[in-house]
């Protein structure tokens, strides 16, 4: 069974600093992995899908790797402002259809 | 705004009520799929449709009902529910290779059950 782990759980920096959220998964058998933002109440953006054969890929100020050999995969998101204030989630795509989440990474970044 | 819409945002229902939530995605999609986020816990998929046929019921309590009329459309129908059930269900759709799917979520509706 597929277990999605996002550290930290929460995050704080000031206006400016890069961010790095984190997401392990267990299982390397998988089709694509999605990073999701999610506001308060609301439902999930999504940001930058990684198929199964990609390293990476970038859209804008966010680049996101996958290492499936160690079962990483790291989002980076540069010159953080206070719009990108958010929950991030990782979700991963395996058999079946099935998108097995991580808990998220709440962040707040500070002006 | 994704293209996947959900009604109604807040519903606010006693355990012996019946309700349903609805889903419609305008992106023509194949897929629609239900998922419930509580409180402290990550998101879990609940049921996924393909071409309006149930492929996937993540061992969810015979309470939840969910309907597929057709490829736009997905319900969610609630009875004689709990208080552990309040929650925000999330209706997603995709289409695409497995690989490059990207899913599209609708906002949520934002369920307390007294």
């Amino acid at each position: 069974k597929q277990e999605v782990t996002q550290i930290p759980a929460a995050l704080s920096v000031p206006e400016g600093e890069n961010l790095v959220l984190n997401c392990s998964f267990t299982d390397s058998a998988i089709y694509n992995l999605q990073w999701f933002r999610q506001d308060p109440g609301k439902g999930l953006t999504s940001l930058l899908l990684i198929q199964s054969s990609q390293r990476e890929q970038t859209s804008g100020r966010l680049n996101a790797s996958l290492d499936k050999s160690s079962g990483r995969s790291t989002l980076y998101i540069a010159a953080s402002q206070p719009g990108d204030s958010a929950t991030y989630l990782c979700g991963l795509k395996a058999a079946g259809n099935k998108l097995t989440f991580g808990g998220g990474t709440r962040v707040l970044v500070k002006p | 705004e994704t293209g996947v819409t959900q009604t109604p945002r807040h519903l606010v229902m006693g355990m012996t009520n019946k309700k349903s939530l609805k889903c419609e995605q305008h992106l023509g999609h194949n897929a629609m799929y239900w998922y419930k986020q509580s409180a402290k816990k990550p998101l879990e998929l609940m049921f996924v449709y393909n071409f309006k046929e149930q492929t996937e019921n993540n061992s969810v309590p015979s309470r939840f009902s969910p309907e597929c009329p057709n490829s736009s459309h997905l319900f969610l129908h609630l009875h004689t529910l709990q208080p552990e059930d309040s929650a925000l269900y999330l209706c997603a759709s995709s289409q695409g290779p497995r690989d490059q799917e990207t899913q599209y979520f609708g906002p949520g509706t934002r369920l307390l059950v007294l």
